[in-house]
């Protein structure tokens, strides 16, 4: 079985632009989450959805949004890049709650020039 | 919002020492999850505490729930080049998981 997909694997973007990333979870898991990870820390949580409603948001500003579609798969949206967005952003999908096991994708590395 | 603390930040061990890695927070935890993390890889799930107490083992890794359920840690025995990586912890709230700093363990051949 495939595990969770990300796209793209890299993205080099310039201030003040937009960026869309996408998540496809595991077959059968419905909960999708949304992590920022910048280099040298751990992951900072953005967003979990659940059955394709917004179930937890993060400390993060409104120019970050995100949505689930029917098949369970999530976008995440950046608006406005800042330098400081540059960052590992990760995708995890589990079962159903965030406290089932929270299966990573490989990230997105996005560089904000 | 809740901060989980690890120590040690960093650590250096040669092959076949033991490791140990702590995370500690201020407020009672519900449940916590340990993760490793490769270089250049993504968080790989490494198991879950829920009880006050708890202790559970997997080969040579040894995970604890501390008594009060305010701290937890990860032992490594007989360390192998195979565990390089960074170790969180992360408390789980209630639609959120919230990581710790990580403990980045090197280890020397």
């Amino acid at each position: 079985d495939a595990g969770v997909t990300q796209s793209p694997t890299h993205l080099i973007k310039t201030r003040g632009q937009h960026v869309t990333l996408r998540c496809s979870p595991i077959s059968g898991h419905k909960s999708v989450s949304w992590y920022q990870q910048v280099l040298g820390q751990g992951p900072q949580f953005i967003f979990q959805y659940y059955e394709k409603e917004e179930r937890g948001r993060g400390n993060f500003p409104d120019r970050f949004s995100a949505r689930q579609f029917p098949n369970y798969s999530s976008e995440l949206n950046v608006n406005a890049l800042l330098l400081g967005d540059s960052a590992l952003y990760l995708c995890a999908s589990s079962l159903n709650r965030v406290t089932d096991t929270q299966y990573f994708g490989p990230g997105t590395r996005l560089t904000v020039l | 919002g809740q901060q989980v603390m690890q120590i040690p930040q960093y650590q250096h061990v040669q092959e076949g020492e033991d490791f140990t890695t702590y995370c500690n927070s201020s407020t009672t935890l519900s449940n916590i999850q340990w993760y490793k993390q490769r270089p250049g890889g993504h968080p790989v799930f490494l198991i879950q505490l829920v009880k006050s107490g708890e202790v559970k083992k997997q080969k040579r890794l040894t995970f604890q729930f501390g008594e009060a359920k305010k701290n937890s840690s990860l032992h490594i025995t007989a360390t192998q080049t195979t565990d390089v990586g960074t170790y969180f912890c992360a408390e789980t709230g209630a639609n959120n998981l919230f990581f710790g700093t990580g403990t980045r363990l090197t280890v020397i051949p």
